[in-house]
């Protein structure tokens, strides 16, 4: 049970152009979901928490105009990468924390995210 | 905001018992403590959560003192698949978990 999935794995895209990642639950619902940037060699860091039916809440620092997420459903999120740029290039991974559990958060298995 | 403090890096043989100790001190009354270990280019993978005292599961073992000031999660008999970056955390503001550097654990045979 509680297995998360992002759904590329990888994907490679030029610069200016946007990149759509999605995060799904797969076998419990999740009101809330959480996006995590990870450069090499170095911690996850949280860029935004989403909330199922509402607006997200960015981190400071993360422009929210720039890493649009979207949480349409108790089972689906989605982070846009919009007019991406080589810094963005990392890796992008996603959590979901069970409607009524405990902190716990199950993480997905990453997007690899390269800007050429 | 809670915060953790781990030891950067351990090594270890396999076979061995492995303990990571992690501090928080400014743990709240409703923060849970949970450890994930990640491999390199994957996503964190839930190990063990507890609240207090000790909590074990087909994995590891959790010990976590009376003051809940830290935890240290035990990992028996090692072996070279442990090779990974454990990072323990606390539920902050109910929600938002916020990694630390974690702790890498190198296994040698």
């Amino acid at each position: 049970g509680a297995v998360v999935s992002q759904h590329p794995s990888w994907v490679i895209c030029k610069s200016g152009t946007s990149v759509k990642i999605e995060c799904r639950s797969l076998d419990f619902q999740a009101t809330t979901m959480f996006w995590y940037r990870q450069f090499p060699k170095q911690s996850l860091m949280l860029m935004a928490t989403s909330n199922e039916g509402s607006k997200a809440t960015y981190e400071q620092g993360v422009e929210k105009d720039k890493f649009l997420i979207n949480h349409a459903s108790l089972t689906l999120s989605t982070l846009t990468v919009t007019s991406a740029h080589p810094e963005d290039s990392s890796f992008y991974i996603c959590s979901a924390r069970e409607a009524g559990g405990s902190d716990t958060q199950y993480f997905g298995p990453g997007t690899r995210l390269t800007v050429l | 905001l809670a915060k953790t403090t781990q030891p950067i890096s351990m090594d270890s043989y396999e076979g061995q018992e492995v303990n990571i100790t992690c501090s928080h001190n400014n743990i709240a009354t409703n923060d849970y403590i949970t450890w994930y270990q990640q491999f390199p280019s994957q996503g964190p993978r839930f190990i063990i959560q507890g609240y207090k005292t000790k909590v074990t599961n087909e994995v590891a073992s959790l010990f976590i003192p009376a003051d809940r000031k830290s935890s240290t999660l035990s990992l028996p008999r090692v072996s070279l698949s442990d090779t990974a970056v454990y990072y323990c955390l606390v539920g902050e503001d109910g929600n938002k978990l916020v990694f630390g550097a974690g702790t890498i654990l190198r296994v040698k045979s």
